[in-house]
């Protein structure tokens, strides 16, 4: 049972456009969203984080917005650039002590000139 | 500053044959995680070390698989009598015990 999914498993946009990368939930327990990057060959790297108390966090062209009676997260990227070409992973952590992650499939954005 | 570093990144073994991955944390870092993914797939959560409490085994595979964490610091994933669906990419990854996890970037096995 996947309870982070990334329906999308790639996406393609064009420089200087928006990407909206999408994320489903099923568990209620889930109290903090994150969104990594990833790199051919290199591990993910962090990229913004959101707490359930929130329904929007920003951070420079990065923002992420949570819907939590839909259980529904995204991460929007603005102006898109080629450097943004990756794998977006959503990850999910569950309140109640354990710290470990879940992590949807992945969806591969391809920023083109 | 050094970041989570995993040895060796490539390893090719012969199917029922051990094999060791290991990991160097953050410094600093009490939390310490390993994930797989294998190809075309998400990360899999495998198993979480938090300080001194007792791991959370709950994403080990099989008992092939087991890891340990020697004084808080430097962490071994081991794979006895491997078979040709181990093959993945073996992610460590450590924390300040919440997130945001911080990755090495991984070993690459592959069972032949």
């Amino acid at each position: 049972d996947q309870q982070v999914k990334q329906n999308s498993p790639s996406l393609s946009v064009q420089e200087g456009r928006i990407s909206i990368l999408n994320c489903d939930y099923t568990n209620s327990m889930f109290d903090y969203f994150l969104w990594y990057k990833k790199y051919p060959a290199e591990g993910p790297t962090f990229l913004i984080s959101i707490s359930s108390i929130k329904d929007k966090n920003e951070d420079g062209r990065f923002t992420v917005f949570l819907n939590k009676s839909a259980k529904h997260l995204s991460l929007h990227i603005v102006p898109s650039q080629p450097g943004d070409s990756a794998v977006y992973f959503c990850a999910a952590k569950s309140r109640g002590g354990y710290n470990k992650l879940i992590f949807g499939a992945g969806t591969r954005l391809a920023v083109h000139p | 500053g050094a970041g989570v570093s995993q040895s060796p990144s490539n390893k090719v073994t012969e199917k029922g044959k051990d094999v060791e991955l290991r990991c160097d944390p953050i410094s600093g870092h009490t939390a310490l995680y390993w994930y797989r993914q294998s190809l075309g797939q998400g990360l899999e959560f495998l198993i979480y070390f938090q300080g001194n409490s007792a791991p959370d085994k709950s994403g080990l595979p099989s008992d092939r698989f087991s890891a340990e964490r020697t004084g808080g610091s430097v962490s071994t994933l081991t794979i006895q009598r491997t078979q040709q669906e181990d093959s993945a990419v073996y992610l460590c990854a450590s924390s300040l015990g919440v997130p945001p996890l911080h990755f090495g970037n991984g070993t690459r096995l592959t069972v032949t």
